[in-house]
């Protein structure tokens, strides 16, 4: 198995709500990342987890809530986000003590905000 | 031809042509360069990569130069198919953590 996947694909919400996003990979990968990529730019770094700690955390708000429960699952809680925020959110991984290059990105979750 | 609109440089080719996609790194101390292909609706695929001690790699139809002087990567593409269509990021790393994208070259084929 060497896929990254994402759920939800597409994700609609309100500025009030609360949701989450979900990244898998089962690639024994002990490195993961969440990116932002606004349309027609290039991805950008958010959090990276390694061995399920949390090691970069790229001034994200505080809105946007990681989380690594185990070294297959990572998270992202979302709360009381902006319109701005809209966009398509990647998760990414590698091995750990591995070089960055050697990254699998998942397809991404497309998120609106309303 | 080439454009560059206020976002995204696009290079149109015809199915065939060669096609070159060009990018300027900024950090001297990068010593590995990635070039990724990201499809309308997905995340980014590896494509190839060439340490800093080379000037040029190849793989299947695709060749990455790179020049460390002028700081320059290429892509080229050998033999442009519509199924290459997509938008090409080059990336740098100096370390065993993060990398650090250019901006990005949307390529249309055209049949």
């Amino acid at each position: 198995d060497t896929e990254v996947t994402q759920t939800p694909k597409h994700l609609v919400m309100g500025m009030t709500n609360k949701k989450s996003l979900k990244c898998e990979q089962h690639m024994g990968h002990r490195a993961m990342y969440w990116y932002k990529q606004k349309a027609k730019k290039p991805p950008e770094l958010m959090f990276v987890y390694s061995y399920e700690k949390l090691s970069i955390n790229e001034s994200v708000p505080s809105r946007f809530s990681p989380e690594c429960p185990n070294s297959s699952l990572l998270n992202l809680h979302l709360h009381a986000l902006q319109p701005e925020d809209s966009a398509l959110y990647l998760c990414a991984s590698r091995l750990a003590g591995g070089r960055a290059d050697t990254q699998y990105f998942g397809p991404g979750t497309r998120l609106t905000v309303l | 031809g080439e454009s560059v609109g206020l976002h995204l440089p696009t290079l149109s080719v015809q199915e065939g042509d060669n096609s070159i996609i060009n990018c300027a790194y900024s950090n001297s101390a990068s010593d590995y360069f990635i070039w990724y292909k990201q499809e309308s609706g997905k995340g980014p695929q590896f494509i190839i990569d060439i340490r800093s001690n080379m000037d040029k790699r190849q793989g299947q139809r695709v060749t990455v130069l790179l020049n460390k002087t002028v700081k320059h990567l290429s892509l080229q593409i050998a033999a442009t198919q519509p199924g290459d269509s997509a938008v090409y990021f080059c990336a740098e790393t100096s370390g065993y953590s993060t990398l650090t994208f250019g901006k990005g070259t949307m390529l249309l084929v055209s049949p």
